[in-house]
């Protein structure tokens, strides 16, 4: 089973400031690697697919990047509505697909 | 656009099955899989498990023994059992599907379902 760690835990960011969270595989996951964003009581929500590839509707300060093993997520520009929890998760290969513990972008 | 809805008792005693389905709106069966996903109070995502409904089911092994997913076409739904379960079942669990004959992402979800369990 490939383990996801993300990095931080908590990220506290001023609305307008830059946002950078990090993904690491224990293994390579070529770039099969989604980003989710979460809000309480809400489904998760598809932002990013393939590393680095924008899912119709997602705002363009949403960028992804990475192969392999590591992986980074920036927000250019943080947003009321962007703080959330944001998981990365892994589709490599083979299941089992294992999710990243999450970072919550909290409102500093 | 899919809609998944779903639905399923909420609260659950020890050794008990849980018993969950999703609805599926807006999209045949063929040409996606079918997933259940869950998250446990104040913890992550954790994945259970996934279906394409034509012979490809794949599960977490941490929880194989237990778990049954698998789809009705005739009802447009897709569901999950786990056997014996435990307060450590406790979670909100969500359906889930990737639009794609190989293995992606989740496009879409549920809702979520708070189930618990407690003697």
């Amino acid at each position: 089973e490939i383990v996801m760690t993300q990095s931080p835990a908590t990220l506290s960011v001023s609305p307008g400031e830059r946002a950078t969270l990090s993904c690491r595989a224990s293994q390579s996951v070529s770039s099969h690697l989604a980003w989710y964003q979460h809000k309480p009581g809400q489904a998760p929500r598809l932002l990013i697919y393939g590393a680095s590839t924008r899912v119709t509707g997602t705002p363009a300060r949403f960028s992804g990047s990475g192969s392999g093993t590591e992986f980074t997520l920036t927000i250019s520009s943080l947003q009321s509505e962007d703080f959330a929890v944001y998981y990365c998760q892994h589709y490599n290969n083979w299941p089992p697909w294992t999710f990243g513990q999450g970072t919550k972008v909290e409102i500093k | 656009q899919v809609q998944l809805q779903q639905w399923g008792a909420g609260l659950l005693k020890p050794s008990e099955t849980l018993s969950l389905t999703c609805g599926v709106y807006g999209a045949s069966f063929s040409g996606y899989y079918w997933s259940w996903i869950r998250q446990p109070p104040g913890k992550g995502l954790e994945w259970i498990g996934e279906t394409n409904g034509i012979g490809n089911t794949n599960y977490n092994p941490s929880l194989q023994s237990r778990i049954s997913i698998s789809v009705d076409t005739s009802q447009n739904h897709f569901s999950l059992k786990l056997n014996s379960v435990n307060a450590a079942d406790t979670a909100v669990y969500y359906c889930a599907c990737h639009a794609g004959n190989t293995y992606g992402p989740y496009d879409f979800w549920g809702q979520g379902t708070l189930v618990t369990v407690s003697s």
